[in-house]
């Protein structure tokens, strides 16, 4: 079945720095969504790709959709403590009606 | 309402019990999932109701689970003969059509089993 894999696993940063998360798919997606999910917290949508190659911008934050649709990536530039939590994709693929989640990546950052 | 809502927030029930969840979707959304995390773990599908029907129901691990949407609004899923194993949090998420849509989720259900 379709899996879904996210690297880092963790990640700790100073604010202020960069940080990248990858996703990868076994299959291709029609379409691939980020969540950001605070700690005790439940997923919220941040974006949906769903051409290849498309790159979307929210402030800081920059989505990518590789050009194969089965890899992403999420960048965040200039890291706040208010970035802190898990980030997760989720893809769905061509043949799919289900989203599948990552494992995610969970963001601490330092003051 | 202004979110999805779901029922209890905790449940804490003995092996061998049978316990349902219940899911209120955003008003207006078809299409309704029920996903499982356990900690440290990413949301795991279970299943997908678009309406009153069970568009995908590929993620029940196994005939313990079942999931009904009667009217097409609010869902509960059911979990017979409960194991230790089936502690996680039990996540609904609603969409306005269909899984193409930015899923709104709800607070989740923390389920254990003792």
């Amino acid at each position: 079945g379709q899996q879904v894999m996210q690297i880092p696993q963790y990640q700790h940063v100073q604010e202020g720095e960069d940080f990248t998360t990858y996703c990868n798919s076994s299959t291709t997606l029609s379409n691939i969504q980020w969540y950001k999910q605070r700690p005790g917290g439940h997923p919220v949508f941040l974006i949906q790709l769903v051409k290849s190659g498309e790159v979307k911008k929210q402030k800081r934050l920059t989505f990518q959709f590789g050009e194969a649709k089965k890899n992403s990536s999420l960048h965040i530039t200039a890291t706040q403590t208010t970035d802190v939590g898990t980030y997760f994709c989720a893809g769905r693929d061509t043949g799919r009606r289900a989203l599948t989640f990552g494992s995610g990546t969970r963001l601490q950052v330092q003051p | 309402g202004a979110g999805v809502s779901q029922t209890p927030s905790n449940k804490v029930t003995e092996k061998g019990k049978y316990v349902e969840l219940r899911c209120d979707p955003i008003s207006g959304h078809t299409a309704l999932y029920w996903y499982r995390q356990s900690l440290g773990q990413g949301p795991e599908f279970l299943i997908y109701f678009q309406g009153t029907g069970a568009a995908d129901d590929s993620g029940l691990p196994n005939d313990r689970f079942f999931a009904v949407r009667p009217e097409g609004s609010v869902s509960t899923l059911k979990i017979q003969r409960t194991e230790r194993g089936d502690s996680a949090v039990y996540l609904c998420a609603s969409s306005p059509t269909g899984p193409g849509d930015t899923q709104y989720f709800g607070p989740g259900t923390r389920l254990t089993v003792l």
